[in-house]
């Protein structure tokens, strides 16, 4: 079955430092990817996209992710974090050969001042 | 500017009332999805449509009706079968099925 693991349900780091949110898929082919970012109370927004060619992938933010096939993985990073970065994050996969995009359940960051 | 929107913002439920949540969008889009959120669980897919008059079942359809009349609108039902409705509730919509999905600000049900 189709499945994404964000295996980080909380991670904290110190405002200034870098950071790095782990996403594992499975699926059969050829997938696509994509992080979205939560502030408590509203709705999604999307931080970045994959679906072909350079695995490193740039978004908005200062965001950046990097797809690796071999480990089945689509992690984000970002060099600084700002206490602006506070939020929950969501991993997303799809398939071209499906409908529906699967989100992992979510990786929440709090920001050390 | 383009967007979705979401009302009401907090909806409350009397036990076996029936109650529907809206969602606009004036993206243009083909296709719309429902969401329901919980604390630790994710995003779970209720419905979705890629045409008007045409939907599709997600993963927890049970207790839940919508319809696409418009385009530019997927109102979604939580019936009184829906016996835990307490949730955030997420619209989106996409350009298609494969495209990134934007996303209104969420409706937020609860009990009486």
């Amino acid at each position: 079955a189709q499945s994404v693991t964000q295996p980080d349900i909380h991670i904290t780091v110190s405002e200034g430092a870098s950071l790095e949110l782990r996403c594992n898929y499975s699926y059969g082919a050829t997938p696509y990817l994509f992080w979205y970012v939560q502030s408590p109370g509203q709705g999604l927004q999307l931080l970045l996209k994959y679906f072909s060619g350079d695995t490193l992938v740039q978004g908005i933010k200062g965001f950046e992710a990097e797809f690796k096939r071999s480990q089945s993985s689509f992690n984000l990073r970002k060099p600084s974090v700002h206490w602006s970065d506070a939020a929950e994050y969501f991993c997303a996969v799809g398939d071209l050969r499906d409908d529906k995009i699967i989100f992992g359940k979510g990786t929440r960051l709090h920001i050390l001042p | 500017d383009g967007g979705i929107t979401q009302s009401p913002k907090y909806l409350f439920r009397k036990e076996g009332q029936n109650v529907t949540l809206s969602c606009e969008q004036n993206l243009n889009h083909d296709a719309m999805y429902w969401y329901r959120q919980d604390p630790g669980q994710g995003l779970r897919l209720i419905y979705y449509s890629q045409i008007v008059n045409d939907f599709q079942k997600g993963d927890i359809a049970e207790g839940y009706s919508v319809s696409r009349e418009k385009k530019e609108s997927f109102p979604l039902t939580v019936t009184s079968a829906q016996k835990n409705p307490t949730a955030f509730y997420l619209c989106a919509s996409s350009a298609g099925l494969q495209q990134p999905q934007h996303f209104g600000d969420g409706t937020r049900l609860s009990i009486l």
